[in-house]
């Protein structure tokens, strides 16, 4: 298996502008999350998924962040308007509900820079 | 409600034995985890255990567990430049999926 991948790897937006970062989850795995990673607050959840369900997304900064899930192999988070202060790494992780220890396996990151 | 604390950098010479060290608040975590994180890459899981065990060793790592203080450790035995990474500690709680994770704490190996 390929792992979580996210796309685009680097993103580089001017403030006001949107971005869309992207996911695609181990194959099989029903449970998907969303994290933001900064110096100054570590690693934040932002949103998880369970059978692309939103089950809690009070992690989500403000009404900017938005993030779907219309099947099992796809996310997306969508941040309009961008502002510089969401400059962060954004890590995607899946995991399979059921297995006991629930593992979540991220992907590399998404490294967003709004100047 | 959740609160993972660990302290912020730790620097070891190569060989020798580090400590990483995590407290948690949530008296009803199920499961405690270690996570690894090199740079540029995402987290990766490294060990478990489980809220009714007290230790647990796998190879080099051992991890102990002290639920009346709710204390959490992770031992890496002759450490190794490639160990040099920081480690997540986190916690889940009950039947539900979501983890907290720790600040993190930086490991820097010494040649």
């Amino acid at each position: 298996d390929a792992g979580v991948i996210q796309s685009p790897r680097h993103e580089v937006t001017e403030m006001g502008q949107e971005v869309t970062l992207r996911c695609k989850p181990i194959s099989g795995h029903n449970s998907l999350f969303w994290y933001r990673q900064t110096m100054m607050r570590g690693l934040e959840l932002l949103i998880y998924f369970n059978n692309n369900v939103p089950i809690d997304d009070s992690g989500m900064p403000e009404d900017r962040f938005s993030a779907k899930m219309p099947n099992a192999s796809f996310s997306t988070l969508k941040i309009q308007p961008s502002e510089p202060r969401d400059s962060a790494v954004y890590f995607c992780a899946s995991s399979l509900a059921g297995t006991g220890e629930y593992e979540q396996y991220f992907g590399p990151g998404t490294r967003l820079t709004v100047t | 409600g959740e609160d993972v604390e660990q302290s912020l950098f730790l620097s070891v010479r190569e060989g020798d034995s580090s400590v990483i060290n995590c407290t948690y608040t949530d008296s009803s975590s199920t499961y405690l985890y270690w996570y690894k994180q090199e740079p540029g890459a995402g987290l990766q899981l490294l060990t478990y255990i489980f809220s009714n065990m007290d230790m647990k060793q796998d190879q080099r790592l051992t991890v102990l567990l002290n639920k009346k203080d709710k204390h959490l450790s992770l031992r890496i035995a002759d450490t190794q430049t490639g160990d040099s990474a920081i480690y997540f500690c986190a916690e889940r709680t009950g039947g539900y999926q979501k983890v907290t994770f720790g600040t993190g704490t930086k490991l820097q190996v010494i040649p």
